[in-house]
């Protein structure tokens, strides 16, 4: 059964700086991992989506990487600021189930 | 496209009290997922379907749930009775393509739940 976790769960940082959020799952025989971004009272919207046979994906200051044999995914954001405070969600998709949320990690950037 | 669009934005009941929830999805967008997020469990997959065809829904807790997608455009969740562990915000997500293979998955803004 596939885990996905999410370290650290709260992340605290000012403005400017580059910062790595951490994503792992247990089963490396993924289809894809997405990175999805949740504001306060808001639903998910998706930044960035990796498919098994890629190594990264970059939209902007975002970074995604994929390392399936090790079963880790990293989002790295560069030149952080406020406006990037968010809680930040990736999830594990397979063949035989759905996509498998991490609890997230909820990041202040402060000016 | 207006994206996904779920109503009532919020909602207070009464505990045995009948709760609808409804979600209109991306049009074009084949594959349509209820979702639930509470602080303890974070967002759990209730149900999903594909071209109006519920597929999967053993994250359905109980019963008491039900869902439905009488076409392309419209499904509902409902919930009879309601009880107050069912409070917590429920999200609606459309995906052209099975987001486990290769699907971008597009949430509304959900519907928080209060049961008294």
């Amino acid at each position: 059964k596939q885990e996905v976790t999410q370290i650290p769960a709260a992340l605290s940082v000012p403005e400017g700086e580059n910062l790595v959020l951490n994503c792992s799952f247990t089963d490396s025989a993924i289809y894809n991992l997405q990175w999805f971004r949740q504001d306060p009272g808001k639903g998910l919207t998706s930044l960035l989506l990796i498919q098994s046979s890629q190594r990264e994906q970059t939209s902007g200051r975002l970074n995604a990487s994929l390392d399936k044999s090790s079963g880790r995914s990293t989002l790295y954001i560069a030149a952080s600021q406020p406006g990037d405070s968010a809680t930040y969600l990736c999830a594990a998709g397979g063949n035989t189930d759905k996509l498998i949320f991490g609890t997230g990690t909820r990041l202040q950037v402060f000016p | 496209d207006a994206g996904v669009i779920q109503s009532p934005r919020h909602e207070v009941t009464e505990m045995g009290q009948e709760v609808t929830l409804r979600c209109k999805p991306i049009s074009g967008h084949d594959y349509l997922f209820w979702y639930r997020q509470t602080m303890m469990r974070g967002l759990e997959l209730l149900i999903y379907f594909n071209n109006n065809v519920p597929i999967d829904d053993s994250g359905m807790p109980e019963d008491r749930f039900s869902a439905k997608m009488p076409n392309a455009s419209f499904s509902t969740l409902k919930i009879q009775p309601s009880e107050p562990r069912d409070s917590a915000v429920y999200f609606c997500a459309s995906s052209s393509k099975y987001p486990g293979f290769a699907g971008e998955l597009f949430f509304g803004e959900g519907s928080r739940l209060t049961v008294l």
